[in-house]
């Protein structure tokens, strides 16, 4: 089946921990986003990449990492800079027509 | 940049009544006008889309948008809402010279009575 995996679905971290959510698309979307949600708030942006070995910031992007070595792939690292990590990420990826975000099922991380 | 309002935070309904979901955005040309639905845990599903055209955009699960340029309003309908419905729904607006600063509203959590 086409579509967005992310994985884990549920993780663990202590603090001072780095930690590296997985991102795999096989839609063949050029586009890949990181999404930030906390409870009663909006989706914000963390990263997003246009094209394999770009990425850009978006409105968080402190205390995160990225990178594009694939089309397919755009792994998240939620570095121990981030202070305050405890919350669902989303991945998403865009199709071709027009601006159209699709979204994988999301990940949750707890700071223990 | 733009921007996007959903004025209720939950809303609550009963079975077999109608339902509409607000949402007003703030973009200075047309905009690109989306609903995801959320349920809990999960990922976001795209519920439907305005790009251009009539301004009356239907969708999946019955549900339904109207754009309407002069309130700068998406809101979402549907004439007869299922227990099944009850999630949080985004209305989100993209820009189309910057396909990447898509924006999310906070959400509304629908709640559906029996």
């Amino acid at each position: 089946d086409g579509g967005i995996t992310q994985s884990p679905k549920y993780l663990f971290r202590k603090e001072g921990q780095n930690v590296t959510l997985s991102c795999e698309q096989n839609l063949n979307h050029d586009a890949m986003y990181w999404y930030r949600q906390d409870p009663g708030q909006g989706l914000r942006l963390i990263y997003y990449s246009q094209i394999v070995n770009d990425f850009q910031k978006g409105d968080i992007a402190e205390g995160y990492s990225v990178s594009r070595e694939k089309k397919e792939s755009f792994p998240l690292t939620v570095t121990s800079a981030q202070k305050n990590p405890t919350a669902f990420y989303l991945c998403a990826s865009r199709g071709p027509e027009g601006n159209t975000i699709y979204f994988g099922e999301g990940s949750w991380l707890t700071v223990v | 940049a733009q921007s996007v309002t959903q004025p209720d935070i939950h809303i609550t309904v009963s079975e077999g009544a109608s339902l509409e979901l607000r949402c007003n955005y703030s973009y200075g040309a047309t905009p690109y006008l989306f609903w995801y639905v959320q349920s809990p845990g999960q990922g976001l599903q795209l519920l439907l889309k305005y790009f251009s055209g009539d301004t009356l955009v239907q969708g999946i699960k019955g549900f339904e948008a109207e754009f309407k340029r002069s309130q700068s309003s998406f809101n979402l309908r549907k004439p007869s809402v299922h227990w099944s419905d009850a999630a949080e729904y985004f209305c989100a607006v993209g820009a189309l010279h910057n396909n990447n600063d898509m924006r999310f509203g906070a959400g509304t959590r629908l709640t559906v009575k029996p």
